[in-house]
């Protein structure tokens, strides 16, 4: 498996809390996702970064943000977190032809 | 719009059985990669097709590229226990948009 860690890997959270989940490579990869993953709808794609402080959205980025100040951690963040973010989200790294997954973390917003 | 739709949904196989998931775009892809993700687990590249009508072998498992490059296949002979998971198409299209389709969860009965 690819260097690739997410934490945390659970959190139940409040409807309206602000949340951050992170993803850290040790791939020194250049390309990083963040992805939903929700039964039906395979994994949808909310917003990938092509460099440090280079990020663009993705498929379903409404109520995400992301950062990245360095090359081997990607931050997603809802800012105010509501019951239809609950999901399991994963990050990956590699190119649009070609990802490697981290393991997941699974969120619950009650 | 650019959408992978995967079918069946759902398969249960007794093993020994084959077992084929079928992946189809209404626009021509630049490539299809596929994946699988065991239950509990993260998505793992399987492999990458790119040429018009392409035909890949990985043990009991084939990979085909139709030769518009719009539909993909996944068939695994005499599936085993150990095929259990969720199999995922992916295309990339010439804009290089990535859209996963929803996945075929595979089942085996011993």
């Amino acid at each position: 498996d690819a260097g690739i860690t997410q934490s945390p890997r659970h959190k139940v959270t409040e409807t309206g809390t602000p949340v951050t989940l992170r993803c850290h490579q040790t791939e020194n990869h250049r390309y990083m996702y963040w992805y939903r993953q929700d039964p039906g709808h395979g994994l949808r794609l909310i917003h990938y970064s092509y460099g440090v402080k280079d990020t663009d959205k993705g498929e379903v980025s409404d109520g995400y943000s992301v950062s990245r100040s360095k090359t081997e951690d990607f931050l997603l963040t809802l800012e105010s977190a509501t019951s239809s973010q609950t999901s399991v989200y994963f990050c990956a790294i590699g190119r649009t032809d070609t990802q490697y997954f981290g393991p997941g973390t699974r969120l619950t917003v009650l | 719009g650019q959408q992978v739709m995967q079918i069946p949904q759902y398969q249960h196989v007794q093993e020994g059985e084959d077992f084929t998931t079928y992946c189809n775009s209404s626009t021509t892809l630049s490539n299809i990669q596929w994946y699988k993700q065991r239950p509990g687990g993260h998505p793992v590249f399987l492999i990458q097709l790119v040429k018009s009508g392409e035909v890949k072998k990985q043990k009991r498992l084939t990979f085909q590229f139709g030769e518009a490059k719009k539909n993909s296949s996944l068939h695994i002979t005499a599936t085993q226990t150990t095929d259990v998971g969720t199999y995922f198409c992916a295309g990339t299209y010439n804009n290089n948009d990535m859209r996963f389709g929803a996945g075929t969860r595979l089942t085996v009965k011993p």
